[in-house]
Order: C-alpha cells, then sequence, then structure tokens
C-alpha cells in the first residue's frame, strides 16, 4: 500500500522567510506525487503535482517541491512566505499510469507570523 | 458549475438516523471520489466512480456505507444508522478519468451525528 508521511502538524515562519514542508512517501511502485493546499472552510486546492517527467515541480502562488528518490521524499518549498500563505497543506500519493485513489499525509498547519 | 458542487453544507442529525450526501461534479467529469475527514486528519477514500460503476470503494468502513452514481453524473453518499462516530467533514472530488489523476475537491459536507 502507498503512504505519506508529513513531519510536522505545525510550521510557523515569519513573513518573507523559507517554507519548508516535508513529505515523505512510502511506494513499492514509481508514485504520482501532489501537494494540495486547503484553507478554513474550503475544499482542497491542486499546488503541483509529480508525474515522473521533471523531478522539480512549480507550482502556484510560488511553490515548488522537489522529488527525491533516494530519500523517498517530496518536500514543499517556497522562498518568500506570504500571510496569505496560512493555510493546511496536505502531501498525497497514488498509483501512476491511472485515475485512482489518493492517499494523503495528516496534514502540516502552517502558521505566517509578522 | 464551475466547481464540485456538494449539498448540504451542513447536516446534524441524530444518532440512528439515515442520511444522505450529494455531490455535482464538474460537468463532464466521469471520474468521482468520496472521501471523510475526520477533525485533525487528512481525507481518507471512501469510493471512487468511474461512470456508474463504483471501479474502487475499498475505503467504505462497514455495510452503513453506501453510494450510487445512477447517470454517471451526480452522486449520493448514503449512511444508515449513523453513529456518533461518523461525525466527520465528507468531501466530493471528480476527475476527467485520464491518466493524470488530477482530482478537483469540492468544499465538503460537515456532518454532525448527535
Amino acid at each position: 500500500a502507498q503512504s505519506v508521511t508529513q513531519l510536522g502538524s505545525h510550521v510557523s515562519v515569519s513573513e518573507g522567510a523559507l517554507v519548508l514542508l516535508r513529505c515523505n512517501y512510502s511506494s513499492s511502485v514509481p508514485p504520482y506525487l501532489f501537494w494540495y493546499v486547503q484553507y478554513p472552510n474550503q475544499g482542497l486546492q491542486l499546488l503541483l503535482k509529480y508525474t515522473s517527467a521533471a523531478t522539480l515541480v512549480k507550482g502556484i502562488n510560488g511553490f515548488e517541491a522537489e522529488f527525491k528518490k533516494s530519500e523517498t521524499s517530496f518536500h514543499l518549498t517556497k522562498p518568500s512566505a506570504h500571510m496569505s500563505d496560512a493555510a493546511e497543506y496536505f502531501c498525497a500519493v497514488s498509483h501512476t499510469g491511472t485515475a485512482s485513489k489518493l492517499a494523503f499525509g495528516t496534514g502540516t498547519r502552517l502558521q505566517v507570523t509578522l | 458549475g464551475a466547481g464540485v458542487s456538494q449539498t448540504p453544507s451542513n447536516k446534524v442529525t441524530e444518532k440512528g438516523k439515515y442520511v444522505e450526501l450529494r455531490c455535482d461534479p464538474i460537468s463532464g467529469h466521469t471520474a468521482l471520489y468520496w472521501y471523510r475527514q475526520s477533525l485533525g486528519q487528512g481525507p481518507e477514500f471512501l469510493i471512487y466512480f468511474q461512470g456508474t460503476g463504483a471501479a474502487d470503494d475499498s475505503g467504505l468502513p462497514n455495510d452503513r456505507f453506501f453510494a450510487v452514481r445512477p447517470e454517471g453524473s451526480v452522486s449520493t453518499l448514503k449512511i444508515q444508522r449513523t453513529e456518533r462516530g461518523d461525525s466527520a467533514v465528507y468531501l466530493c472530488a471528480s476527475g476527467d478519468g485520464s491518466a493524470k489523476n488530477i482530482q478537483y475537491f469540492g468544499a465538503g459536507t460537515r456532518l454532525s451525528v448527535l
């Protein structure tokens, strides 16, 4: 079975500081990996997706993530945090090559302070 | 509509009652997914439809949970004899059914079982 682990349920950064949210995956086959963001009382919005092409994936709102097979990681980064980035972030994994269920991590709540 | 629509947005019921939760996917999307998100957790997969048929129902927790999609568009998640442990946000997502596996989420239905 595929799974992801998100290290750190809460992360706090200052506005303008680097954002780093950690995700490690477990999969016996090459995976698809996703990062979603959830604002309060809203659905999940896709930030970016790894589909076995480029290992560095750029997403919306200045976020990017790098797929590192040797470390089984897919960490999410943003060079400079904005107040509007405060939200819950979820890493997810799925099988490749077909529409299928997503297996989500437990989420990381990002707080951005002045 | 432009996005995935879920109704109602909130549902309060009493233990033992029957509830139905509705999902209107993005027009033309053949894939439809149901997830359940408990407080402080990531979404957990329940069931996936491709067209009218359930392609994967491995996440349904027990036989009190059932979902249908009779015409390949709108889906209804049905919960019989509700229990307090069923309280959660139920999320619906839809996708084009392709190997890209991009899923677009609705805002969810918050179910509270008293």
